[in-house]
């Protein structure tokens, strides 16, 4: 089955770039996801790259793609304490962009002044 | 733009009772998915909803178990309940129609959740 790995905390200095990984397992998924999870509240939609894709920039945010190796990677630049969160990577389970997801466990972003 | 909303925020039941969770999705998706996410964990995928069908299935119980209305709007039903059920309970919309050409509308948009507890 499938399976999205992170890892669990990341700790960066305000200012500087944060860059979240996460692997999967399920090659033919078509649609990659990032979300953001405030305490308390549900999902935010941040990102998506389609696996045709190597790069995705949008504003702050860079997600990478290394289809050979199931690695996908969120740079956030210019890191602000705001963007203190829980960062999940997801996966569509048929590989279509409606189809249901397969989350990991998610990477706390941890802010340092 | 209403986005995707829920009813209620916060439950409290106790073992062996039954719930019933709703969901409205955003305005001009069709597809009504369920998420369960426990403390401490990504979310996990119970089941999708299409046409007033059960869609797509992840690995729950079938004391698990939905519907969804000509409305779009949806219910979560948990019969049952264990202690293990208290969760955040997450629902998503999307678009059928809108996966098919690729535009945004084909990513899921998550509601604020239903704080389920079972005493």
């Amino acid at each position: 089955g499938e399976d999205v790995e992170q890892s669990l905390f990341l700790s960066v200095r305000e200012g500087d770039s944060s860059v979240i990984n996460c692997t999967y397992t399920d090659s033919s998924s078509t649609y990659l996801y990032w979300y953001k999870q405030e305490p308390g509240a549900g999902l935010q939609l941040l990102t998506y790259i389609f696996s045709n894709m190597d790069m995705k920039q949008d504003q702050r945010l860079t997600v990478l793609l290394n289809k050979k190796d199931k690695h996908l990677s969120l740079r956030i630049a210019d890191t602000q304490t705001g963007d203190s969160a829980i960062y999940f990577c997801a996966e569509s389970i048929m590989g279509g962009g409606a189809d249901g997801l397969t989350f990991g466990k998610g990477t706390h972003l941890i802010i340092q002044p | 733009d209403a986005g995707v909303t829920q009813s209620p925020t916060h439950l409290i039941k106790t073992r062996g009772q039954q719930v019933t969770l709703r969901c409205s999705p955003k305005s001009g998706h069709d597809t009504v998915s369920w998420y369960q996410q426990a403390l401490g964990q990504g979310p996990q995928f119970i089941f999708q909803y299409y046409e007033e069908e059960e869609r797509q299935r992840g690995n729950f119980p079938d004391r698990f178990s939905g519907h969804q209305f000509p409305n779009y709007s949806s219910e979560l039903n948990v019969n049952a309940l264990l202690l293990g059920d208290s969760a955040l309970y997450l629902c998503a919309s999307s678009s059928i129609a809108g996966s098919h050409v690729r535009t945004h509308t084909d990513t899921q948009y998550f509601g604020p959740g239903t704080r389920l507890t079972v005493l």
